[in-house]
């Protein structure tokens, strides 16, 4: 497997634009994590999924922030409108089970400007 | 939610062994500790994980006292390349309802030196 997959691996956009990353996880896991992580506030999880279902989106900062697993192998978040202050890099993660070790993307650096 | 602190940075050389403390003194019933490892550009990847005393594995130990407010990760003889951030993490899954959340710590940045 190639482990999770994470597109665009960079991401440069001005404020007020509309911006959508991208999230394959491993196949046959059943939870998914979005991570966001900043110099100031370090790792945080943002949201996560089980089997598809969204279970906790207490850490997604705003209203401008959405996720979306429309299937087992895809999720999106997408930010809009976007804001220099959501300049961070962000994390896909999968697991399969509970309380097993979940495997990290590759991140996707966003900068908005 | 289980807040855990860690020592912002530690050095060691080469060859030795490194211990890594986290605290979390508010814990609950169901939390796992795992400990991760990051690379600069990379996303963290998973070490150990235990729920009480010992757990060992090909890359690292991890001990857990009796009354788990805290964690100590333990990495035998490193060398330059565990040179990263080691994060403490304290939390439980659940698949409804009302969660948990997963809580990285701040991290610790080992400085392997030679």
């Amino acid at each position: 497997d190639a482990g999770v997959i994470q597109s665009p691996r960079h991401e440069v956009t001005e404020m007020g634009q509309e911006v959508t990353l991208r999230c394959k996880p491993i196949s046959g896991h059943d939870y998914l994590f979005w991570y966001r992580q900043t110099m100031m506030r370090g790792l945080e999880l943002l949201i996560y999924f089980n089997n598809n279902v969204p279970i906790d989106d207490s850490g997604m900062p705003e209203d401008r922030f959405s996720a979306k697993m429309p299937n087992a192998s895809f999720s999106t978040l997408k930010i809009q409108p976007s804001e220099p202050r959501d300049s961070a890099v962000y994390f896909c993660a999968s697991s399969l089970g509970r309380a097993t070790e979940a495997f990290f993307g590759q991140g996707t650096r966003l900068t908005v400007v | 939610l289980a807040k855990t602190t860690q020592p912002i940075s530690m050095d060691s050389y080469e060859g030795q062994e490194v211990n890594i403390t986290c605290s979390h003194n508010n814990i609950a019933t169901n939390d796992y500790i795992t400990w991760y490892q990051q690379f600069p550009s990379q996303g963290p990847r998973f070490i150990i994980q235990g729920y009480k005393t010992k757990v060992t594995n090909e890359v690292a130990s991890l001990f857990i006292p009796a009354d788990r407010k805290s964690s100590t990760l333990s990495l035998p003889r490193v060398s330059l390349s565990d040179t990263a951030v080691y994060y403490c993490l304290v939390g439980y899954l659940i698949s409804s309802g009302s969660a948990r959340q997963l809580t990285f710590g701040s991290g610790t940045q080992l400085t392997v030196l030679p």
